[in-house]
């Protein structure tokens, strides 16, 4: 099956400044990569997501990218504001089983310094 | 109300004692997960409805632990004789189709004494 990699497990970085997460994953096959955020309290919520067939993907200050060759995929975000703070997973698409379903990463905890 | 619903959103039970959680998906998805999230852990995939076809048991880790989903709407999921290792907040979530956006509901945590 699938096994996704993510680091580092707590991220603080000042506020204004950039933040990347890294993941790697090793199914081959895998080609669906979507990022979730998750407040405390709440369930993960789906901030972007990229497909192989794509190398770079960017919504406003938040961008990810794929490398398929080195199985590895990132989340970039510029600009980081306070409410930029929760925990990020990772997650890569694997098909197994007859089924298809997500495989995530345990978690980035980004916080946020003012 | 279109978001996943699930209920309890906390549950405290003692050792041995059989639990039920249940999730309402977004009317309409045909595509129904129940993940578990540890203390500081990732999220651990359990099982997978999609339509009318046999579910994906392969992540649930043992025969305590079982679910269903009546009518492709709403999945209740069951731990039988409950253990303190089962602690944890089960999560649901659901698609509209296989490889779509997955929506998560808030959670139900368990504590088991």
């Amino acid at each position: 099956g699938e096994n996704v990699e993510q680091h580092p497990s707590t991220l603080s970085v000042q506020e204004g400044d950039s933040a990347v997460i890294k993941c790697t994953y090793s199914d081959s096959a895998s080609n669906y990569f979507p990022w979730y955020k998750q407040e405390l309290g709440k369930g993960p919520q789906l901030i972007i997501d990229i497909r192989s067939n794509v190398g770079e993907k960017k919504d406003q200050r938040i961008a990810v990218t794929l490398n398929k060759t080195a199985k590895h995929f990132s989340l970039h975000i510029t600009e980081t504001q306070p409410e930029d703070s929760a925990v990020y997973f990772c997650a890569a698409r694997w098909t197994g089983g007859g089924a298809d379903g997500l495989t995530f990463g345990k978690g980035t905890h980004l916080i946020i310094q003012p | 109300g279109a978001g996943v619903s699930q209920s309890p959103s906390n549950k405290v039970t003692e050792k041995g004692k059989d639990v039920e959680l249940r999730c309402d998906p977004i009317s309409g998805h045909t595509a129904l997960y129940w993940y578990r999230q540890s203390l500081g852990q990732g999220l651990e995939f359990l099982i997978y409805f999609q339509g009318n076809s046999a579910p994906d048991k392969s992540g649930l880790p043992s025969d305590r632990f079982s679910a269903e989903r009546t009518g492709g709407s709403v999945s209740t999921l069951t731990i039988q004789r409950t253990q303190q290792e089962d602690s944890a907040v089960y999560l649901c979530a659901s698609s509209p189709q296989e490889t779509g956006e997955l929506f998560f509901g808030e959670g139900s945590r368990l504590t088991v004494l």
